[in-house]
């Protein structure tokens, strides 16, 4: 099935970066989500994008929705040991029901 | 408020069986979504339903069926596991009318098909 393209895999970082990662589709997406996983439970929602070229922040965390509708990308400035996790992109099409399409995720590590 | 809730949390069964699993979405919730969460593919969408009709399907073979009953408590059935169904299952409930962001999800069911 349709597949996001998420980068990078995987990221070893200080405490105290910045990390970006980004998520690329063929298809275009009407709405863009960002969601955080940790160990043993649900992916939560951190940040809902829903028009092209869109910015949003929530706290120390920016995504952006791409101008051409079929990428986005999230940014965490001054990340701390807690921002340890999996972070995953999701576009919804908005086809008549909820379903949405992730990508792969990305698993940041932060160094204390 | 209580959280999407999925029993049970653990699960380990065998080539052949078939395993039932529930979601209790947040009250008063009315859509449920389930996705299948392996490392390889990633989380994929199996189906949605609404007032107990299946609004949507994912790309899974008819092994997976689900159902929501009137209370929107919602089960997905594997039959015939095979050892590639071995993931954490996710169920999502959302109220109706509100966007896909307003989804959320439960702790999931890990399933280990040996």
């Amino acid at each position: 099935g349709q597949q996001l393209n998420q980068s990078p895999q995987s990221m070893f970082i200080q405490e105290g970066e910045d990390v970006s990662m980004n998520c690329t589709s063929s298809s275009i997406f009407n709405t863009w989500l960002w969601y955080k996983q940790d160990p043993g439970e649900g992916p939560v929602l951190l940040i809902a994008l829903y028009k092209a070229g869109e910015l949003t922040s929530n706290g120390r965390l920016t995504a952006q929705f791409g101008i051409t509708r079929k990428d986005s990308f999230l940014n965490i400035s001054a990340s701390i040991p807690s921002d340890v996790g999996i972070y995953f992109c999701a576009g919804y099409s908005g086809a008549g029901s909820y379903q949405l399409t992730f990508g792969k995720g990305t698993k940041l590590s932060v160094i204390p | 408020k209580a959280g999407v809730t999925q029993t049970p949390r653990y699960l380990i069964k065998t080539r052949g069986q078939q395993v039932t699993l529930s979601c209790s979405p947040i009250s008063g919730h009315r859509s449920v979504s389930w996705y299948q969460q392996t490392p390889g593919q990633g989380l994929q969408f199996l189906f949605e339903y609404f007032s107990e009709t299946q609004r949507n399907k994912g790309n899974f073979p008819g092994r997976f069926s689900g159902r929501q009953f009137s209370n929107s408590r919602s089960e997905m059935n594997v039959s015939t596991l095979e050892l590639g169904d071995s993931a954490l299952y996710l169920c999502a409930s959302s109220f109706q009318l509100a966007g896909p962001e307003t989804q959320y999800f439960g702790p999931g069911t890990r399933l280990l098909v040996l």
